[in-house]
């Protein structure tokens, strides 16, 4: 079991919708939490950083950390056709699969 | 700003020869960490340097090794080359308070070795 999974997708909405990202993650100890958005061919870049749980909300951007039960989101609000990317979480180093987001004109 | 820099963005070997990756970190960042993507995979973490000091190693093949220098540039040299090894090789950079562990990393652009 990967210490970080993610759902690879693809995931195709359309424009204006809310998109969810989700990842789970297998250690209680992890405390630092990173949302990166990757276009094809570029390296990753960071999107959100939240520590421990709650929310972090960055423009049309909310990072979401709910530790009982290992989880992280990413929800994107008003989803626009230039966030089609990949988005990948991470804890520091370990990074998920990433989820390819697709927002349709 | 600056950001990462990385040379040669692509590279293409044979099996069995050398390749050597470069970084050059944002300025004052004093800690690289190397990634390798494969084709639709995600970013499998290499090795990382705090003050020139290996601080962090992963999944690193022992055909790699990897250093950081004076100035922070880093190099990840790769003996041996094999088909597997094609991939993008990110580099990213921090300004490390602690060694790593919580801090915020910048990528480059990335190097896409593709070994024949």
């Amino acid at each position: 079991q990967k210490e970080v999974e993610q759902d690879p997708g693809p995931l195709s909405v359309p424009e204006g919708a809310i998109v969810s990202l989700n990842c789970t993650y297998s250690n209680s100890a992890f405390q630092y939490f990173m949302w990166y958005r990757q276009y094809s061919r570029k390296g990753p870049e960071l999107l959100m950083y939240t520590y421990s749980s709650g929310n972090k909300e960055d423009g049309r951007f909310t990072a979401q950390v709910d530790k009982s039960s290992k989880y992280i989101s990413l929800f994107i609000r008003d989803s626009q056709p230039s966030d089609s990317a990949t988005y990948l979480c991470a804890i520091v180093i370990i990074f998920g699969q990433g989820t390819e987001l697709s927002v349709k004109p | 700003a600056a950001g990462v820099i990385q040379s040669p963005r692509h590279l293409i070997k044979e099996k069995r020869e050398t390749a050597t990756l470069k970084c050059y970190p944002i300025p004052r960042h004093d800690t690289v960490y190397w990634y390798q993507q494969g084709p639709g995979q995600d970013p499998q973490f290499l090795i990382s340097f705090y003050e020139k000091m290996q601080s962090d190693k992963g999944s690193i093949p022992d055909r790699f090794s990897a250093q950081q220098f004076s100035d922070y540039h880093s190099e990840l040299n790769m003996s041996s080359l094999e088909l597997g090894d094609s991939a993008l090789y990110f580099c990213a950079s921090s300004f490390g308070t602690s060694g790593g562990i919580t801090d915020t990393q910048y990528f480059g652009p990335g190097t896409r070795l593709t070994v024949l």
